[in-house]
């Protein structure tokens, strides 16, 4: 597409329950990146992808949340026994590597907002 | 580990004043430098960006420099407009391919007329 989607908008859930939000890409992107942005906070880091496979999950919180990415397009960002620390804004990036600029520039979407209740 | 320092705002300033938002960094390696920009509404976009020391990013009338001797890459603009009015974003990448970007805590803007 034409940007990055991402679904849903919205999500409102209660304390215990089990959460998916979906990044669809830009259509070539190699790399996806999800990020969470706290109210008046910058984007923290959570996982990239290269590809299919997870390049670096070292900012995932816990055990209780998850990524995939299993055609190298769309990923899916899963969250266990949600918790009220997980209200945020969960954005998703990709990116295509520029030889041209030497940067790694991202394209992000307008954000899945996650209140639990 | 690598981390973006910036300013706290919010910043407040009247129409054609001048602008500087400071970022300072730490970093292994030779990063990458960026600002990016959220306007009210929108979504994160990237403003400018800087490759290596010495480089100056510039776009819609910022500017920033990438100086290695000091680690920072402060933004500037010589005359602000109401519609800069948004939150500013310093980053930095490791400079590999694909690396991980990581994101100051943000300035928020306020231009009055």
């Amino acid at each position: 597409g034409a940007g990055v989607s991402q679904t849903p908008s919205n999500k409102v859930t209660e304390k215990g329950k089990y959460v998916e939000l979906r990044c669809d890409p830009i259509s070539g992107h190699t790399a996806l990146y999800w990020y969470r942005q706290s109210l008046g906070q910058g984007p923290e880091f959570l996982i990239y992808f290269q590809g299919t496979g997870a390049a670096d999950d070292s900012g995932l919180p816990n055990d209780r949340f998850f990524a995939v990415r299993p055609e190298g397009s769309v990923s899916t960002l899963k969250i266990q026994r949600t918790e009220r620390g997980d209200s945020a804004v969960y954005l998703c990036a990709s990116s295509l590597y520029s030889a041209a600029s030497g940067a790694n520039v991202l394209t992000f979407g307008a954000g899945s907002r996650l209140t639990v209740l | 580990g690598d981390s973006v320092t910036q300013m706290e705002g919010p910043v407040t300033l009247s129409e054609e004043a001048f602008l500087t938002i400071n970022c300072t960094y730490t970093a292994t390696g030779y990063p990458s430098l960026f600002w990016y920009v959220q306007y009210p509404g929108e979504g994160l976009q990237l403003l400018l960006k800087a490759t290596k020391a010495d480089d100056k990013g510039s776009n819609k009338g910022f500017e920033a420099t990438y100086r290695k001797e000091t680690t920072s890459f402060h933004l500037e603009k010589g005359s602000v407009q109401v519609s800069d009015s948004a939150v500013y974003f310093c980053a930095l990448s490791g400079g590999y391919r694909d690396d991980k970007i990581i994101f100051g805590k943000g300035t928020r803007l306020h231009i009055l007329p």
